[in-house]
């Protein structure tokens, strides 16, 4: 089956870092990716689309400057979080779904980024 | 916002079927009901999903109303390993891959 893969699993950080996070589609090419955050005890959050080969769409309410996100191949999705900070502690979660295949193809999820800020 | 509605909890006992409701009275005629899990700490499992006619996989089976206003997931035999937060999510159709908006989900847990 489809197959998504997130690096790294989990990172802890200085505040003040900028920390990347990828997303792969390992056996799939993925023109749009999306990326989540979720944290504890809440659902998930849809922050952005990330297109292949164009700039990203934010969801309301998500800086753009702070969270960059780059999608250079149909393969791969990274987002950064620049000059991070305690509150940005949370667990990233990407998604993608099949090319070309129609609208009603499923996302399949990766398994997420544990970042911590101190 | 979600465009649906689940119950916050739910149980069930091991080796039962698990049936998990979910309201979604402002579907429209061309937006999928799908269904997806999370397990703690992973990333969210795609389950099913469909349009209007029923469906099942090795999996689940979705029933969807003949209105498209509600629909059930069914896991027939549910096991300890199905205890998971489950998201009933209507896709909303943007571009070529069609954003989620996941709503708070149902938790279920299955019990011995």
């Amino acid at each position: 089956g489809a197959v998504v893969s997130q690096h790294p699993s989990w990172v802890i950080c200085k505040s003040g870092t900028s920390v990347k996070i990828e997303c792969r589609s390992l056996d799939f090419q993925a023109t749009t990716m999306f990326w989540y955050r979720q944290f504890p005890k809440q659902s998930l959050m849809l922050m952005a689309t990330s297109n292949e080969g164009s700039k990203a769409t934010y969801e309301q309410g998500v800086e753009k400057d702070k969270f960059l996100i780059n999608h250079a191949s149909l393969t791969l999705s990274t987002l950064t979080v620049t000059s991070a900070h305690p509150e940005d502690s949370s667990f990233y979660i990407c998604s993608a779904s099949r090319t070309g295949w129609g609208s009603n193809q499923p996302q399949h999820f990766g398994d997420g980024t544990r970042l911590s800020i101190l | 916002d979600a465009k649906t509605t689940q119950p916050t909890s739910m149980d069930c006992a091991e080796g039962r079927a698990a049936n998990l409701p979910c309201n979604h009275s402002t579907i429209s005629g061309n937006e999928y009901v799908y269904w997806y899990r999370q397990i703690h700490s992973q990333g969210p499992q795609y389950i099913i999903h469909g349009l209007k006619n029923n469906e099942t996989n090795e999996m689940a089976s979705l029933i969807i109303t003949e209105d498209r206003k509600s629909s059930t997931l069914i896991l027939p035999h549910a096991t300890l390993r199905d205890t998971a937060v489950y998201y009933c999510i209507v896709r909303v159709l943007y571009n070529q891959g069609g954003k989620l908006i996941f709503g708070q989900g149902t938790e279920l847990s299955v019990k011995p």
